[in-house]
């Protein structure tokens, strides 16, 4: 079965730093790009950050890049991000999430086709 | 950055109605778009990719359109199972954007 497992959420004081994990299993992890989305309760979905197969390209929203970094590690079929500078507006749900990838002509289609569960961080004193 | 549009944000429909949810794109993405589906508490899923290419197993009742700035989510005949919430998604250029949603209730 193909799975996304996220973990590392929590509690966490504005100006903190927390490390999220993806453990992704049924599939072959290093054959796709990785991206972290991220959903304010009761609100609409951001897309925070994506990874290449082999960490050769990052790619963030403007509102997270310089405290976020989004990493993998393909012999632990991980992903990872790392959120330093935390404020009170990155408080939501972060989804791990892979990347399926359609080529069709001259183009290459990608899409959001596997989600985990997701993890909670909340950045509150 | 490309914004995103939906029309409505908030459906009232019958099971077996058909409905149309639209999304607007502010310049044009080509046919580089994605539709997803969400149950409150529940990850996202993905329905169709490339603008019209539905995700294997998900039911055919499901379709989408368009292309440049307008795109379209048909459901033909609504069952129980979806009302949700529904989201467009550009993914030809960064920072990649959704749509504010589309909340299919039941009337």
């Amino acid at each position: 079965e193909v799975q996304l497992v996220e973990s590392g959420g929590g509690l966490v004081q504005p100006g903190g730093s927390l490390r999220l994990s993806c453990a992704a299993s049924g599939f072959t992890f290093s054959s796709y790009w990785m991206s972290w989305v991220r959903q304010v309760p009761g609100k609409g979905l951001e897309w925070v950050a994506n990874i290449k197969q082999d960490g050769s390209e990052k790619y963030y929203v403007d509102s997270v890049k310089g405290r976020f970094t989004i990493s993998r590690d393909n012999a632990k079929n991980s992903l990872y991000l790392q959120m330093n500078s935390l404020r009170a507006e990155d408080t939501a749900v972060y989804y791990c999430v892979r990347l399926g990838e359609l080529v069709r002509g001259s183009g290459y289609y990608y899409y959001m086709d596997v989600w985990g569960k997701g993890t909670t961080v909340t950045v509150s004193s | 950055d490309i914004q995103l549009t939906q029309s409505p944000s908030f459906l009232s429909a019958s099971v077996g109605d058909g409905v149309t949810i639209t999304c607007r794109a502010s310049q044009g993405i080509n046919n580089y778009l994605a539709w997803y589906q969400q149950k409150p508490g529940k990850a996202p899923k993905l329905l169709i990719y490339a603008a019209s290419t539905l995700l294997s197993g998900v039911p055919s009742r499901f379709s989408g359109g368009g292309s440049g700035t307008e795109f379209t989510l048909t459901i033909s005949s609504l069952q129980p199972e979806d009302f949700a919430t529904y989201y467009c998604q550009q993914l030809i250029s960064y920072p990649w954007t959704f749509g504010q949603g589309t909340k299919v209730e039941i009337k």
